[in-house]
């Protein structure tokens, strides 16, 4: 078993340029998560989807984001227009269904700097 | 609504020293119990978990007590080594509807040589 994979690893892009991160969860999963991570705001969910479908955007922080899972393998999250204040680790998560039982398998991130 | 609450780091120690992480949780249900363990560079692992009150989890020399009468999840270790170096999350998840794991805030951890 892979993991969750997330590409890239890295992203380095101008301010108002479109970005795009991609998840990969593990197969058989069922819920997927996008998180973002930063020194002074700590973890935040921006999503989740349950097979393939958003539950929950709440945490989402303004129309420049959009995630999709256009099927139970892939998941996007699109930040268009890129602002340095989205300069963070963005992280995905998928876990095997809904329940409180189940831990989470996270990623290992992608690195994102908007300068 | 439901959080988690554990102590701010940075905590040091010295290598061989014993450890306690506090946390404390705010629920209103009977949630699942969970630490996850951040290493530099790296996503989160699920280090351990309880899911009913009384039980322990327990992972590579980590513990950890579900106690329903204190709400509380204290991360234990008898023997730190300079590896475990790293962010631990004191996270809770309800049964509800509302399944999705609240993470703590993170407790940084120091261990010296």
């Amino acid at each position: 078993d892979a993991g969750v994979i997330q590409s890239p690893r890295h992203e380095v892009t101008e301010m108002g340029q479109e970005v795009t991160l991609r998840c990969k969860p593990i197969s058989g999963h069922n819920s997927l998560f996008w998180y973002r991570q930063t020194m002074m705001r700590g973890l935040e969910l921006l999503i989740y989807f349950n097979n393939n479908v958003p539950i929950d955007d709440s945490g989402m922080p303004e129309d420049r984001f959009s995630a999709k899972m256009p099927n139970a393998s892939f998941s996007t999250l699109k930040i268009q227009p890129s602002e340095p204040r989205d300069s963070a680790v963005y992280f995905c998560a998928s876990r095997p269904r809904r329940g409180g039982n189940y831990g989470y398998t996270f990623g290992s991130g992608t690195r994102l700097t908007v300068v | 609504g439901n959080s988690v609450t554990q102590m701010e780091g940075p905590v040091t120690l010295s290598e061989e020293a014993f450890l306690t992480i506090n946390c404390t949780y705010t629920a209103t249900g009977y949630p699942s119990l969970f630490w996850y363990v951040q290493y530099p560079g790296e996503g989160l692992q699920l280090l351990l978990k309880a899911t009913k009150a009384d039980d322990k989890g327990s992972n590579k020399g980590f513990e950890a007590t579900y106690r329903k009468e204190t709400t509380s999840f204290h991360l234990e270790k008898g023997s730190v080594q300079v590896s475990d170096s790293a962010v631990y999350f004191c996270a809770l998840s309800d049964r509800g509807r509302d399944d999705k794991i609240i993470f703590g805030k993170g407790t940084r951890l120091h261990i010296l040589p």
